[in-house]
């Protein structure tokens, strides 16, 4: 059954860095999302892409975040410089249709010290 | 008044228990509701779909929506030990298509 796979499955990052987190959704999706869990808290959306540009972003993905598929396959989100506050799980999703199920991936825990 | 609520629990049951898992939601407009589960440490995995109001069964699962209450259920029958797992409500945005979801419920199922 196809699914989605993130990598890494952990990375730990010094407060400041740059981190690049890796998707690969299903091949024929053509939707993909971010989504971010701090630890105890709810899955909260991040951002949605469509037709090789962000459709939907919400308030947490600022100028410090950015989402590119840079071939047919992958997905990634990129935080330019780590903050402490973006230590959660990151799960990337996909969907074939608007309306279709999202799929996520295994998430990839991000520690910042 | 948040969109989408749902008690966090923790809720421990004994094996073989009908579970009853529960979320409110605020936008009447809302149209399409899922049911995920999640294990610690792992990606949201989809349970079951709805579309509308009504109930839909998928072997020991049932989902109901209640849109004149904006009230949506998750039902386990026989409720088993490998159950026990953090339940997330959703709900798609009908514009944009994100997934908004609730607090999630944890579940213990004790043999």
């Amino acid at each position: 059954e196809p699914e989605v796979t993130q990598t890494p499955s952990h990375q730990v990052t010094q407060m400041g860095q740059e981190v690049i987190l890796r998707c690969v959704p299903i091949s024929n999706h053509l939707y993909f999302y971010w989504y971010r869990q701090i630890l105890g808290q709810k899955v909260e959306f991040l951002v949605s892409f469509y037709n090789n540009e962000i459709s939907e972003k919400s308030e947490i993905f600022d100028d410090q975040f950015s989402v590119e598929r840079p071939d047919g396959s992958n997905f990634t989100l990129k935080i330019r410089s780590t903050k402490l506050e973006d230590s959660a799980m990151y799960f990337c999703a996909s969907s074939g249709q608007l309306t279709d199920t999202q799929y996520f991936g295994p998430g990839t825990r991000l520690t910042v010290l | 008044q948040k969109e989408v609520e749902q008690d966090p629990g923790p809720l421990s049951v004994p094996e073989g228990a009908i579970v009853s898992l529960n979320c409110t939601y605020s936008n009447s407009a809302f149209q399409y509701f899922m049911w995920y589960r999640q294990y610690s440490r792992k990606g949201p995995e989809l349970l079951m779909y709805t579309y509308s109001s009504g109930n839909k069964e998928d072997g020991r699962f049932t989902a109901q929506v209640d849109k004149s209450s904006k009230y949506i259920s998750l039902f386990i029958r026989d409720s088993q030990p490998s159950d026990s797992a953090t339940y997330l409500c959703a709900i798609r945005d009908n514009q944009g298509g994100k997934l908004i979801f609730g607090q999630g419920t944890e579940l213990s199922v004790k043999p």
